[in-house]
């Protein structure tokens, strides 16, 4: 495992209300990706970052935004919860080139009612 | 963008079986075809990979065939187990671009 811890691992909210995950890592990696996994859609990129303050968008970005301050940290923030946003958020990371193997951490699980 | 499409969604086998998994991609300049499997409440972890310029990989039980020019990729699991059971995902990307999943196979091997 590449040190990867994401929090809250479980959390339970109300639409409309605003939510931050946080993905923590201890490889020093570049590349820090944001993914969603819902039955029958497999994984789907949301945001991800290829170095400090450099970030961009990925194929399901609406109602989600990112910031990464610092090497190890990269936040996942719903501003304003929907029902549509209850999944599974997994945070990943990647060395110093996003060629290879990618690094999951182990998941947090959000519903939001 | 990229586009990959896996299947079957749900594969079943017998233990000692072999199991079979496709996936096609849409971007001919893709390079880069990983496979990751899941298992049940935990975090999916890269398997094998393969790059555009070989056509096949083995590791163990596991193997990957690359066809560029129909543009699918299969992975094959011989001699299956119970422990086999999981989902897999395949996925491509090209240059530094970033993966494209498919939307996975939930492989179920019976004793």
């Amino acid at each position: 495992d590449a040190g990867i811890t994401q929090s809250p691992r479980h959390k339970v909210t109300e639409t409309g209300t605003p939510v931050t995950l946080r993905c923590h890592q201890t490889e020093n990696h570049r590349y820090m990706y944001w993914y969603r996994q819902d039955p029958g859609h497999g994984l789907r990129l949301i945001h991800y970052s290829y170095g400090v303050k450099d970030t961009d968008k990925g194929e399901v970005s609406d109602g989600y935004s990112v910031s990464r301050s610092k090497t190890e940290d990269f936040l996942l923030t719903l501003e304003s919860a929907t029902s549509s946003q209850t999944s599974v958020y997994f945070c990943a990371t990647a060395g110093q080139t996003n060629t290879g193997e990618l690094f999951f951490g182990e998941g947090s699980r959000l519903t939001v009612l | 963008g990229e586009n990959v499409e896996q299947h079957p969604s749900t594969l079943s086998v017998q233990e000692g079986d072999s199991a079979v998994i496709k996936c096609t991609y849409s971007d001919s300049a893709s390079n880069y075809f990983p496979w990751y499997k899941q298992e049940l409440g935990k975090r999916p972890q890269l398997i094998i990979d393969i790059r555009s310029n070989v056509g096949e990989k083995k590791d163990q039980r596991i193997a990957v065939t690359l066809n560029k020019t129909a543009k699918h990729f299969s992975l094959h699991i011989t001699e299956t187990q119970p422990e086999d059971s999981a989902v897999y995902f395949c996925a491509a990307s090209k240059g530094y671009s970033t993966l494209t999943f498919g939307k996975g196979t939930m492989l179920l091997v019976s004793p």
